[in-house]
């Protein structure tokens, strides 16, 4: 159980284009989700907290209209990144939260390479 | 600003040792800890979680929580080196669904 699938697993695009990133959650609901992005050797870096039916909430320094969020359904959220240049390169990892009993368990995708030429 | 504080490593431990890896973090009012192990080119894998102070044993992993020293340990029994990966210690933020991931320790598993 708790299995998430993110798609596309890598996109390579031209500079100022849009990708549009889909994380779903397979085998249970999630009212909210996460996006991370993990740059090479770093840690995970919580850019937005997506709650279905409701507007994302960002974190200090992510800046909304290039990293557009929706939470469609209790299954889906997705992430577009506008207008794309070369710094928006990263690895992009999405995690949806799950109650297990004691607490709330988040589960990770398993990653969408972005690289933008 | 809240952090989670880990040693990066490498840890290099010989099959069949014991691995110990540390975290502590910086947040009085976390209520939870998570233990996630990431390969190389690949996103986390959750493998323990831990809500309550003292220990939580699931096969070969046993995870120790001390909310008042702020302190969550992973020990890993009997290591093999399949187990060689960067172990990243996630705590729960206060009154919220998020999670300050610490900078992970990579750990080393020799045959």
């Amino acid at each position: 159980g708790a299995v998430v699938s993110q798609h596309p697993s890598r996109v390579i695009c031209k500079s100022g284009t849009s990708v549009k990133i889909e994380c779903r959650s397979l085998d249970f609901q999630a009212t909210t989700m996460f996006w991370y992005r993990q740059f090479p050797k770093q840690s995970l870096m919580l850019m937005a907290t997506s709650n279905e039916g409701s507007k994302a909430t960002y974190e200090q320094g992510v800046e909304k209209d290039k990293f557009l969020i929706n939470h469609a359904s209790l299954t889906l959220s997705t992430l577009t990144v506008t207008s794309a240049h070369p710094e928006d390169s990263s690895f992009y990892i999405c995690s949806a939260n799950r109650n297990r009993g004691g607490g709330n368990e988040q589960f990770f995708g398993p990653g969408t390479r972005l690289t933008v030429l | 600003q809240k952090e989670v504080e880990q040693n990066s490593g490498p840890l290099s431990v010989p099959e069949g040792a014991i691995a110990s890896l540390n975290c502590t973090y910086s947040d009085r009012g976390s209520q939870s800890s998570f233990w996630y192990r990431q390969y190389s080119g690949k996103s986390p894998e959750l493998i323990m979680s831990i809500y309550s102070n003292g220990d939580k044993e699931d096969g070969r992993f046993t995870a120790q929580l001390n909310k008042a020293s702020q302190y969550v340990s992973l020990l890993i029994r009997d290591s093999q080196p399949s187990d060689s990966a960067t172990y990243l210690c996630a705590v729960g933020v206060y009154n919220t669904d998020k999670l300050i991931f610490g900078t992970g320790t990579r750990l080393q598993v020799f045959p």
